[in-house]
């Protein structure tokens, strides 16, 4: 089965700089890759995705680029707020059936 | 759009007895429902892929006797702890395929004393 791997564990930036988290994945047929975002005892929150065609994709301080041929894909927030603080998790699907999560990277964005 | 509620939000049982925990689609129908368990300070862990009309796929290493799943329609799946034991402690999401992306639920907090 599909294997996604995240790093880092935790990150910890001053307001204002930007953010960068990593996942690769396993399964050559994934190719469908979301970023989810959750606050403490709430529900994920899809933040933003892409797929195997594209090889970036931004939305205003949000941006995830892929590389299909190393299997990984990576997370760019740039100018963090303290509201961005929380747990971001990557995940892989193949065919948008199933995801696997990575085991995610809690972001604390100091004042 | 895309609202899946999730009901209880919060339950306490004891050990022994059964959970039911209900997931709805408000504003679509959803043909697949995924049901997660995710402990504290960990992933988001797949237990098995609910389908509206047939029988639940499970993950490996997921009793499927124990965590039993019903998608008796196209908003409604249900997952039942059976014999709730104190490990079973977690907090359980769903998510229902709308029509490619996930939506998910907000989570049942099961604590079993």
């Amino acid at each position: 089965g599909e294997n996604v791997e995240q790093h880092p564990s935790t990150l910890s930036v001053q307001e204002g700089d930007s953010a960068v988290i990593k996942c690769t994945y396993s399964d050559s047929a994934s190719n469908y890759f979301p970023w989810y975002k959750q606050e403490l005892g709430k529900r994920p929150q899809l933040i933003i995705d892409i797929r195997s065609n594209v090889g970036e994709k931004k939305d205003q301080r949000i941006a995830v680029t892929l590389n299909k041929t190393a299997k990984h894909f990576s997370l760019h927030i740039t100018e963090t707020q303290p509201e961005d603080s929380a747990v971001y998790f990557c995940a892989a699907s193949a065919n948008d059936y199933k995801l696997s999560f990575g085991a995610g990277t809690t972001v604390t964005v100091r004042a | 759009g895309a609202v899946v509620s999730q009901h209880p939000s919060r339950v306490i049982c004891k050990s022994g007895t059964s959970v039911k925990i209900e997931c709805r689609s408000l504003d679509f129908q959803a043909t697949t429902m995924f049901w997660y368990r995710q402990f504290p300070k960990q992933s988001l862990m797949l237990m098995a892929t609910s389908n509206e009309g047939s029988k639940a796929t499970y993950e490996q290493g997921v009793e499927k006797d124990k965590f039993l799943i019903n998608h008796a329609s196209l908003t409604l799946s249900t997952l039942t702890v059976t014999s709730a034991h104190p490990e079973d402690s977690s907090f359980y999401i769903c998510s229902a395929k709308y029509p490619i992306e996930q939506f998910f639920g907000p989570g049942t907090r099961l604590t079993v004393l």
